[in-house]
């Protein structure tokens, strides 16, 4: 699976919108860029996928760069339990997930 | 829609006992994927399995085993606990979407605390 970077940390203001960045350049065509997210002690929380198209769903949205060497995911307006660990995961099928660090996010009121 | 459920919810266990934790995935889906997540660390992939048998394993040592049965619900065993085998226990179900992909989707997760 190709490896990602995302940035340790990240504050938002609550009411604002929540952009997260992932770089992914070494991903293949087939791979997809999924983002999920977990609060603590909790399980892990699907947010959103995509392959090239950008995408929309009821939590987020999810913009590809047309290199797809990177992408961003946005929160359009984060709220204080939107604070959590936000991950960045490309894969492709059936294949394992493999969870780097990700992003910690933290909603300011 | 019932999503993915595990059981129990939390466990303690002896150095050296035996433990079965148990995954219902969530309707429609066939694979069961499961994770290891030590305090403070992110999830490790132990083993994935659908069609009842084994197809892709982590670096988890044998005392690691598990099944799936014909309804597609798992088990994982873990043989001889260590100390360090203290974790949240991970499950994700996952079936192939109308967008010809594995969207993966976890349970609430079990907390295992070995003493």
């Amino acid at each position: 699976d190709a490896k990602t970077t995302q940035p340790p940390s990240m504050d938002c203001a609550e009411g604002r919108a929540a952009n997260l960045p992932c770089n992914h350049s070494t991903i293949s065509g087939n791979e997809y860029v999924y983002w999920y997210r977990q609060i603590h002690s909790q399980g892990p929380q699907y947010i959103i996928h995509g392959l090239k198209n950008n995408e929309t769903n009821e939590m987020a949205s999810l913009i590809i760069t047309e290199d797809r060497k990177s992408s961003t995911l946005i929160l359009p307006h984060a709220t204080l339990r939107d604070t959590a660990v936000y991950y960045c995961i490309v894969t492709a099928g059936r294949r394992a997930l493999t969870f780097g660090s990700g992003t910690r996010l933290q909603v300011q009121p | 829609d019932a999503g993915v459920t595990q059981s129990p919810t939390h466990l303690i266990k002896t150095r050296g006992q035996q433990v079965t934790l148990r995954c219902s995935p969530k309707s429609g889906h066939d694979t069961v994927s499961w994770y290891q997540q030590a305090l403070g660390q992110g999830p490790q992939f132990i083993f994935q399995y659908y069609e009842e048998e084994e197809r892709q394993r982590g670096n988890f040592p044998d005392r690691f085993s598990g099944h799936q049965f014909p309804n597609y619900s798992s088990e994982l065993n873990v043989n001889a606990l260590l100390l360090g085998d203290s974790a949240l226990y991970l499950c994700a179900s996952s079936g192939l979407s109308g967008r010809s992909s594995y969207e993966q989707y976890f349970g609430p997760g079990t907390r295992l605390t070995v003493t």
